[in-house]
């Protein structure tokens, strides 16, 4: 089946540090989100970005279909970014739903 | 515009007994789609419901089912509980086969 692999699994930072996300797929991706789960459960959608480059403040976001890869950037990160990141992929045959990867939890301290 | 709303946001039954879910989605949204989070997992994909018919589904049993109503709103019905349904269920709606997914935040379910 599709794979969605996210890393790294765990990242703590310190408050104003940048960091980056990776997730790889193992198939053409036709539908390609990033979430973010606060500790209350809600996921929220960060960006719609089957290829190319998007940038949301300090989050930016770039994905590379041709290598099956996509990159979360954090910068200058703070407090309440803290929580799982999830992303998620649409694949050309796999119907209408989402796959998502088992996430990266992360951690901002002050 | 309206987000994504679930109801109830916290439930608990009894192994055997049924359960009712109920997702209201976001204004202007068309599609929607159940998803299953247990503790520590990513969320995994149960069904998707378009034109109040179900448009693809994911490795459930059919004891999970689901209906869509003419205004987009959803329910998800699970017969029959199990331990193991113990989980988040999310509901998220989204334009059909356009643009990003808008998430609720929720219901979890206890299965004691």
């Amino acid at each position: 089946g599709i794979q969605v692999e996210q890393s790294p699994p765990d990242l703590i930072l310190q408050e104003g540090a940048n960091s980056t996300l990776r997730c790889n797929f193992s198939d053409s991706v036709n539908n390609l989100q990033w979430f973010h789960q606060n500790p209350w459960g809600q996921l929220i959608n960060l960006f719609y970005i089957p290829s190319g480059t998007k940038q949301n403040g300090r989050l930016s976001a770039t994905t590379v279909a041709t290598e099956r890869y996509s990159l979360l950037y954090i910068s200058s990160s703070q407090t309440t970014d803290s929580g799982v990141y999830f992303c998620a992929g649409g694949f050309t045959g796999g119907g209408n739903k989402l796959t998502f990867g088992t996430g990266t939890q992360l951690k901002v301290e002050l | 515009e309206t987000g994504v709303t679930q109801s109830p946001t916290h439930l608990i039954k009894t192994r055997g007994q049924q359960v009712t879910l109920r997702c209201s989605s976001q204004s202007g949204h068309n599609t929607v789609s159940w998803y299953q989070q247990a503790l520590g997992q990513g969320p995994q994909f149960i069904f998707q419901y378009y034109r109040e018919e179900e448009n693809g589904r994911g490795n459930f049993p059919p004891r999970f089912s689901g209906l869509q109503f003419p205004n987009y709103s959803s329910e998800l019905n699970v017969n029959a509980l199990e331990l193991d349904d113990s989980a988040l269920y999310l509901c998220a709606s989204t334009l059909y086969r356009e643009g990003g997914y808008t998430f609720g935040s929720g219901t979890r379910l206890t299965v004691v």
